[in-house]
């Protein structure tokens, strides 16, 4: 079955420190894969996605790279700031359908202090 | 891309008593899911609601339990029923988003049984 391996958190950065969570995934197919941020309380948003290899995601600094290669899509940010706290989702969907559920992986909870 | 409102955004419930959550999409989405997130965890899919026809779930929930609706292809309900402390978490329903920019989320549910 599909699944998503991320790196386990908490990771605590400083104001403007370089951002990497890594990502892996083990899809049937060719899924398209997803970084959703979850901020304290809220709901879930989408961040970015890439839908085929070679595909690169990018919304509010953060980018992500789709790697057929090495199965992986990590999360990158060059610059973090306070206001990027939460918690970090890499999901992919596969199929379609009921197949074309998301899985999600374990979530890191991403810290930035002054 | 689409957005869902979701309601009620909190709830504390006895327990042996249910609680019916509901979303509200302002465009037609093709699929639409229901997903729990215990306390500092990932999401796990509950079921996929189908227009006009039974709920798909995932094993270890059964629509005896968790029964869902959805008449149309902008509204979906999800009952918890007979609750126990064991059910407080966070509901969560999404939509696949027709246009293909992927899935919206609903703000969530913050569930409590006392």
């Amino acid at each position: 079955g599909n699944s998503v391996t991320q790196m386990e958190g908490p990771v605590t950065l400083s104001e403007e420190a370089f951002l990497t969570i890594n990502c892996t995934y083990t899809a049937t197919g060719y899924p398209s894969l997803f970084w959703y941020v979850q901020y304290p309380g809220e709901g879930l948003q989408l961040l970015l996605k890439a839908t085929k290899a070679d595909d690169k995601g990018s919304n509010k600094g953060f980018e992500a790279t789709y790697r057929k290669e090495t199965t992986s899509f990590h999360l990158e940010k060059g610059s973090v700031q306070v206001s990027d706290s939460a918690v970090y989702f890499c999901a992919l969907s596969a199929g379609t359908g009921t197949a074309s559920k998301l899985t999600f992986g374990t979530g890191t909870r991403l810290q930035v202090t002054l | 891309s689409a957005v869902i409102s979701q309601k009620p955004s909190r709830d504390i419930c006895q327990r042996g008593t249910s609680l019916t959550i509901q979303c509200q999409v302002d465009s037609q989405v093709t699929m639409m899911f229901w997903y729990r997130q215990q306390p500092g965890q990932s999401l796990t899919l509950i079921a996929t609601a189908n227009q006009g026809s039974e709920a798909t779930y995932e094993s270890g929930f059964v629509i005896d339990k968790f029964p869902i609706s959805r008449p149309n292809l902008t509204f979906s309900t999800l009952t918890v029923s007979n609750m126990s402390p064991e059910d407080s978490s966070i509901y969560l329903c999404s939509g696949r988003d027709r246009l293909g920019y992927g899935y919206t989320f609903g703000s969530g549910t913050r569930l409590t049984v006392v």
